[in-house]
């Protein structure tokens, strides 16, 4: 399916560390777009990239793409306390509707 | 504030009953999208509407509808309502459908 699937489900760090958060798919995309939800909250649009992009970075931000291998990471360098949230990627095919899958769980310790 | 607003915030109800959730979108956009978020299954795609028509359905059940109106705002019908319905369910809105898709604060949906 189009869905995608973050990995890990869960990820503890400090603050000031950075965090890595990947995301599979299973078919070809034409774009990929990363999510945050904050506890019970809306989702926040974070970064689209492009199927024909490699790297995007958006300040603290930097997400990847690799359609030879369908997958993606989103790295977020010298994390706060306030990026503690979950995070999703969501691919969108041939309809752009981005398919969401259960998302990262991101605490950041102070 | 993405620009998506949703009425209600808060909704509880019984078993058996209807409701309406109503999405308004980003000024300017014409695509608006449902979804629902519940702890089981995650975050679904119900369906979507472009300038008020119906473009693409995704796992909406047919005790669920939905509409666009003339002036683009959306509303999301539930009826016979279960428990299994509990969920926040989002709006979200595009301009032409094929970028960054702004999601509303949701309405969270309580039935007893």
């Amino acid at each position: 399916s189009q869905q995608g699937e973050e990995d890990p489900q869960a990820l503890s760090i400090q603050e000031g560390e950075n965090a890595t958060m990947n995301c599979s798919y299973k078919t070809s995309i034409n774009n990929l777009q990363w999510y945050r939800q904050n506890s019970g909250r809306g989702l926040v649009h974070l970064i689209l990239i492009r199927s024909n992009e490699r790297e995007k970075h958006s300040g603290r931000l930097r997400v990847t793409l690799d359609t030879s291998k369908k997958s993606s990471s989103l790295l977020i360098t010298a994390s706060r306390a306030a990026d503690t949230a979950s995070y999703f990627c969501a691919p969108e095919g041939g309809s752009y509707i981005p398919t969401f899958g259960r998302g990262t769980s991101l605490i950041v310790h102070p | 504030d993405s620009g998506v607003t949703q009425t209600p915030k808060h909704l509880i109800t019984a078993t058996g009953q209807r409701v309406t959730l109503r999405c308004s979108p980003r000024s300017g956009d014409l695509s608006v999208y449902w979804y629902q978020q519940s702890l089981d299954q995650g975050l679904q795609f119900l369906i979507q509407y472009y300038n008020g028509e119906e473009r693409a359905k995704g796992n909406i059940l047919e005790r669920f509808s939905a509409q666009q109106f003339p002036d683009l705002h959306s509303e999301l019908n539930l009826s016979s309502l279960e428990l299994g319905d509990s969920a926040l369910y989002f709006c979200a809105s595009s301009g032409d459908g094929k970028e960054t898709q702004y999601f509303g604060p949701g309405t969270r949906l309580l039935v007893l």
